[in-house]
Order: C-alpha cells, then structure tokens, then sequence
C-alpha cells in the first residue's frame, strides 16, 4: 500500500480535548496492526499495538480500535498536550505476506494551546 | 525497548556517487531488516526485505541494481544508493524486528535524508 502524490490530512484539536486518528486498512488477511508517531526528520515511534483477535487495546492515553468488519482502525488519544503533534501512521502485517509492515497513508495532528 | 541505529543521519553528496547507509541493531539479532522511503509528506514505502546471508528481496518498482542491500551480520544492514541522482533524494528509514519475535512490532532507526544535488 503506497501513497503515492498524497497530502496528508490534518486533525486540528484543541489541548486538552481527545483526538481521534482513523485509517483504512486494504488487506483483509492482515492480522496485526500497529500505530506510529513520527516527528519531522525522524523515525517512525511505537504507539501501540493489536493483533486481530482483539477489537480493543488500550494503553497509557491510547486506545486503539480494530473493526475488521469494514477493516477500519482507529487511535483515541485522551487529552491531548502539545507534544502529541505529529505525523500519526498505521501499519499492517500478515503472517501471509511474511509479516511485511505496510503504512498507511498517515495523519498530521495538530495540537492547539 | 530495543534500539535501530541509523548512519548517517543526513548526507548530501553530488549526482553520479554513490552513498551508504547503515543501519544496526543495538541490543537484539535480526535476522530480517526493513527498508523504507519516503517522501515529503507522503507514507513510508517499502523498498525491500533486506535477510542476513541471503539475497534482498525487493519491492515491485524498486531497482535491485540501484539500491544494493547487503545483511553480512544478524546486526547490520547497508543500503547503497549507486549513482545517486536528485529523484532519490528522499528520506531512507530502516528498521528490525528480533529475531525471536518474527511476529512483533518493528523497531526503526532515526532515518537518513539523503539530497543529490
């Protein structure tokens, strides 16, 4: 899954508020999900993680929410602070497929003091 | 968590060279590292599978005579960009997964922006 020519879409909240980041994941034999931050000029960084015989996993501030159903994922993130602003991506992975990461397109988030 | 060290963390160099870029494990054996590529605000694309002691397998698209991959070690990964023009200049991140974890989260190094002139 490469985007190719794509501008990202931007999430604008307010500090403080909860931020909500989806993503439409393509491969139906996908069975684990993960969600990144990247800051600019920078690797991508583990958020958290869900194998597809979960629908919710939460962790500190986060929640992700499988729905593979309509192959939907999403990131909650509670409160959100200055420093959550980034480039947010999910990725995909199938023993299938050799258990190759494949990013989605990614959201900008941009935090509001 | 484990730690993927990426060398060098910028490089600019002239067209028609060739650049290097490693990349390594810190703290854990991989037996497989990952390329990716991106661009200015775009996705991380995958570029190939780089797997210690064998060939690279390589992305559809993805020149394998272009971007050499070489996994001598279960800790590092070289990626060689061969006669690097200035539509490869782009943003190379690499990453790894231990080895006794084949179905786990990836870990990725700090990325290289790399610019042709």
């Amino acid at each position: 899954g490469e985007s190719v020519g794509l501008h990202l879409p931007t999430l604008s909240v307010q500090e403080g508020d909860n931020s909500i980041i989806n993503c439409a994941y393509s491969n139906s034999a996908s069975d684990y999900f993960i969600w990144y931050k990247q800051e600019s000029g920078k690797g991508p960084q583990f958020i958290i993680d869900i194998r597809s015989n979960m629908d919710k996993r939460q962790g500190q501030r986060v929640t992700v929410l499988l729905n593979k159903t309509v192959k939907h994922l999403s990131l909650q993130i509670a409160a959100t602070q200055p420093g959550d602003s980034a480039v947010y991506f999910c990725a995909e992975a199938s023993m299938e497929y050799g258990n190759k990461l494949v990013f989605g397109a990614g959201t900008i988030l941009r935090v509001k003091s | 968590g484990a730690v993927v060290s990426q060398h060098p963390s910028r490089v600019i160099c002239k067209s028609g060279t060739s650049v290097k870029i490693e990349c390594r494990s810190l703290d854990f054996q991989a037996t497989t590292m990952f390329w990716y590529r991106q661009f200015p605000k775009q996705s991380l694309m995958l570029m190939a599978t780089s797997n210690e002691g064998s060939k690279a397998t390589y992305e559809q698209g993805v020149e394998k005579d272009k971007f050499l991959i070489n996994h001598a070690s279960l800790t590092l990964s070289t990626l060689t960009v061969t006669s690097a023009h200035p539509e490869d200049s782009s943003f190379y991140i690499c990453s790894a997964r231990p080895q006794t974890r084949a179905n786990e989260k990836l870990f990725f190094g700090s990325g290289t922006q790399l610019s042709v002139l």
